[in-house]
């Protein structure tokens, strides 16, 4: 049975930074590639980025590139989500989703529950 | 990046078919996918590529694709179905890019 746990949410000031974790089971992780999924409170989903099965390939949006880096540790069965400069608008819940495939396809058979992030003073 | 739009809101009467919209110029060259979402839980797909539904997603959920429109029908709402519907699509300018619609909110009467 496939599990996907996010932490590392919390209240967090603007412009500090935050590490997020999805702890993985169920599945050969390393053949997968993963992706963070955002959604603010109340409004709709947003991408954030992926990163391929072996972490070769990977891409942000553009609201968070420069800022946010994903990455993955395929020993520990783990992606990471490195959040720098926080801001206000970052605030969401953050899920993990497995893709399909060992590439992007953008089909996510799998989701995490999320893990919140309150950017605030 | 490309962008996808769906209606905000679709109300169907219990028992009748709902037609939920995604248009957008990815949409020409990748299938869409569509993840239910209820409320304080995560999203579950329910229908991706041509027209494949995961095991467990009962077949009154089906897809559809015409040029830049990708279609969600459920036919023969249930109470159960209100729900947040999403869809979503690589974007066909930038290779490793997902975009997603705004999503519906689809109320059953």
């Amino acid at each position: 049975q496939v599990q996907l746990v996010e932490s590392g949410g919390g209240v967090v000031q603007p412009g500090r930074s935050l590490r997020l974790s999805c702890a993985a089971s169920g599945f050969t992780f390393s053949s997968y590639a993963m992706h963070w999924v955002r959604q603010a409170p109340g409004k709709g989903l947003e991408w954030v980025a992926v990163i391929s099965h072996d972490g070769s390939n990977k891409d942000h949006a553009d609201s968070v590139r420069g800022r946010f880096t994903i990455s993955r540790d395929n020993s520990k069965n783990t992606l990471y989500m490195e959040m720098n400069s926080l801001r206000a608008e970052d605030t969401a819940f953050y899920y993990c989703a497995r893709d399909r495939r060992d590439i992007l396809t953008g089909y996510y058979d799998d989701w995490g529950q999320g893990t919140l992030v309150t950017v605030s003073s | 990046s490309s962008k996808l739009t769906q209606d905000p809101a679709v109300s169907v009467a219990l028992g009748q078919t709902v037609r939920i919209t995604c248009q957008g110029d990815s949409l020409r060259s990748f299938y869409a996918s569509w993840y239910q979402q209820k409320p304080g839980q995560a999203p579950v797909l329910v229908i991706s590529g041509k027209n494949n539904r995961p095991s467990g997603i009962p077949d009154r959920f089906s897809g559809s694709n015409s040029g830049n429109t990708a279609s969600l029908t459920i036919t023969g709402a249930q109470a159960e179905d209100e729900a947040d519907y999403y869809c979503n699509s690589r974007d066909s300018i930038a290779n490793l890019i997902v975009v997603f619609g705004g999503g519906t909110k689809l109320t059953v009467l």
